[in-house]
């Protein structure tokens, strides 16, 4: 059972355009969200988070939405950058200090120059 | 330089032959975790560590063990290992960071395992 899910495994966005990640989850105690970039050959590394106090966390050119009713965040990337271009997970977990994650499948970002 | 390190970085090994990924971590952070990253169903949380001698287990723990002796170090050891244990693994540490205000993970480089 897919707990955290990301629907399109892929994204294809010209430069300068907005990228829009989506990601769902079920688990309505899920109360604190993360997204990570992950180039090929490398580990993930963190991007950006967002509580379930706030529905939008801006850092630069990205911001997270959240939609708690609809159990549902996006992040969003603008402009998009060739060097953007990355798996992107989303993971979510009860509390922000807590010791478990749950993760997304990813979704394959390409920035098109 | 602050980093997780993970060894090896490759790894073919046979149904049934005992092995150890290493991970190991400088930056003092007292949480590990391990991850295995498989296609179509993203990371997945093997095990973790809130410190010496305390572990517990995430998601996909089945035929997986780990220790904690040192906070440095997390290996990740595979008794028995079987096919299906064919993955990419990451190793990552965490700590609360003061400029984002939240627990950020810092992820190895990650071990690609085949077990034939």
């Amino acid at each position: 059972d897919q707990q955290v899910k990301q629907n399109s495994p892929s994204l294809s966005v010209q430069e300068g355009r907005i990228s829009i990640l989506n990601c769902d989850y079920t688990n309505s105690m899920f109360d604190y969200f993360l997204w990570y970039k992950k180039y090929p050959a490398e580990g993930p590394t963190f991007l950006i988070s967002i509580s379930s106090i706030k529905d939008k966390n801006e850092d630069g050119r990205f911001t997270v939405f959240l939609n708690k009713s609809a159990k549902h965040l996006s992040l969003h990337i603008v402009p998009s950058q060739p060097g953007d271009s990355a798996v992107y997970f989303c993971a979510a977990s009860q509390g922000s200090g807590t010791y478990k994650y749950i993760f997304g499948t990813g979704t394959r970002l390409k920035v098109l120059a | 330089e602050a980093q997780v390190t993970q060894n090896p970085r490759y790894l073919i090994t046979v149904t049934g032959k005992k092995l150890t990924v290493t991970c190991s971590q400088n930056m003092n952070h007292e949480y590990m975790s391990w991850y295995r990253q498989d296609p179509g169903l993203g990371l997945r949380q093997i095990y973790y560590s809130m410190n010496v001698e305390v572990t517990d287990k995430g998601d996909v723990p089945e035929g997986y063990k780990v220790s904690r002796k040192e906070k440095r170090n997390f290996p990740l050891i595979l008794e028995s290992p079987s096919p299906n244990q064919t993955s990419l693994y990451f190793c990552a540490s965490r700590a609360y960071a003061l400029t984002s205000e939240v627990y950020e993970q810092y992820f190895g480089p990650g071990t690609r395992l085949t077990v034939t």
